[in-house]
């Protein structure tokens, strides 16, 4: 049973910077690739970013700038970092785990959400 | 304003059939395979199905999937109760992930 589990800060003021980490229990953690999405509250979802198991990452273009997804293969865990965070940053954020393959198994697994919200 | 669009409400009765419909473009739904997802107030979304039309192992056949041009939807037969939540699609787009704004089904 594949289970993924992430932590980081929930709280934080404006122009800090967001840090969660995702580390994933059981299944093979090579064949996949990883990604973070977030909702805000009573939104929908909108994807952040991704990483493959070379280290290639894309980055949705509005977050581009800010955002840093990497790989600890060692320890089977995947980061996110975003900084110069304001309040429109304020959501849940999942980090999930796909297939490769156009057609494959996408988000097929989620974490349990953090919830971070921005505040002075 | 997201970029694949989906009707922000759908309903249905008890084993009825609904649809939620997805419309995108050429440079997402139209060449890549579409996604759907449930998710009930918070909780993770799960998925639902994946290239268009293939469930993952453990959902039901109730649930379906289809995609014609640039257009998706997902069917939902014998609609049950526990079937009220957000459902959402998602395709790619170029180098990025795009997702529907979701539609909340109620189950009348």
């Amino acid at each position: 049973q594949v289970q993924l589990q992430q932590w980081g800060a929930g709280l934080l003021k404006p122009s800090e910077t967001l840090s969660l980490t995702c580390a994933v229990y059981g299944g093979s953690y090579s064949a996949y690739y990883w990604s973070w999405v977030r909702q805000a509250p009573g939104k929908g979802l909108e994807w952040i970013g991704e990483i493959n198991l070379s280290g290639g990452t894309n980055y949705f273009p509005s977050l581009k700038s800010r955002v840093t997804i990497s790989l600890d293969t060692s320890k089977n865990q995947c980061s996110l970092r975003l900084s110069s965070v304001t309040a429109a940053d304020t959501a849940v954020y999942y980090c999930t785990r796909s297939k490769f393959g156009l057609s494959s198994e996408k988000f097929e697994y989620w974490s349990q959400g953090t919830l971070v919200t921005v505040s002075s | 304003q997201s970029v694949l669009t989906q009707p922000p409400s759908a309903s249905g009765t008890p084993g009825q059939r609904v649809t939620i419909s997805c419309s995108g473009s050429s440079s997402n739904i139209g060449i890549n395979p579409v996604n759907w997802f449930r998710q009930f107030p918070g909780t993770a979304p799960k998925l639902l199905i994946h290239g268009n039309n293939q469930r993952p192992s453990g959902v039901p056949d109730r649930f379906s999937g289809s995609k014609s041009g640039t257009s998706a939807s997902l069917a939902i037969s014998g609609l049950q109760s526990e079937d009220e939540a957000d459902y959402y699609c998602a395709a790619w787009d170029d180098r990025f992930w795009v997702f529907g704004g979701g539609t909340k089904l109620t189950v009348l």
